[in-house]
């Protein structure tokens, strides 16, 4: 079952735009969200992450936003640099579980 | 460097053998959790072990079986080896396996011949 879903497979920008990439989840349990980026050949990293006591969380040029009653989340990167180009995968927990959930990647693309 | 070390890096086999992957976790953190990448496909969660338990178990084959050890060191071991068993397979680590962010390794490239 795909509790983590991101629709999109890939998403192409332009250098200095903005990337807004998107995630649903369907477990209403789900009480700590994530964001990793994964370049080719390395494991994935973690970039930034939200509780669901908030809406917003920001760290430089990646905020992420959290709508727990549409259940959606979404990254945006502002502005989107050439080494951005990643895959970047949605992941959701419960703080008392520990079975992390990931979504299916979306392969962002920035062009210079 | 994630701290999250996994051998071997590459492994080619043979269907229906039996390969062992092994994963030392960052420093001090109890919980591991191994995942599986098919093809450009997402994160499959496979199974989790914190401080030498199993803690939580996702879409793992029978075939597929792991432990975590004294050390904190874990092993996925992957027996009868299926084509469709070839994927990256991805060792993370996290302080108190409490939800938060997990550190993986560079993962390990499993060909299946």
């Amino acid at each position: 079952d795909q509790q983590v879903k991101q629709n999109s497979p890939s998403l192409s920008v332009q250098e200095g735009r903005i990337s807004i990439l998107n995630c649903d989840y369907t477990n209403s349990m789900f009480d700590y969200f994530l964001w990793y980026k994964k370049y080719p050949a390395e494991g994935p990293t973690f970039l930034i992450s939200i509780s669901s006591i908030k809406d917003k969380n920001e760290d430089g040029r990646f905020t992420v936003f959290l709508n727990k009653s549409a259940k959606h989340l979404s990254l945006h990167i502002v502005p989107s640099q050439p080494g951005d180009s990643a895959v970047y995968f949605c992941a959701a927990s419960e703080l008392n579980n520990n079975d992390m959930r990931f979504g299916a990647g979306t392969r962002l693309t920035v062009k210079p | 460097d994630s701290g999250v070390t996994q051998t071997p890096k590459h492994l080619i086999t043979a269907t229906g053998q039996r390969v062992t992957l092994r994963c030392s976790p960052r420093s001090g953190d109890l919980s591991v959790y191994w995942y599986q990448q098919s093809l450009d496909q997402g994160l499959q969660f496979l199974i989790q072990y914190y401080n030498g338990e199993e803690r939580a178990k996702g879409n793992i084959l029978e075939r597929f079986s792991a432990q975590q050890f004294p050390d904190l060191h874990s092993e996925l071991n992957l027996s009868s080896l299926e084509l469709g068993d070839s994927a990256l397979y991805f060792c993370a680590s996290s302080p108190r396996g409490e939800g938060t962010e997990a550190f993986f390794g560079q993962g390990t490239r499993l060909t299946v011949v």
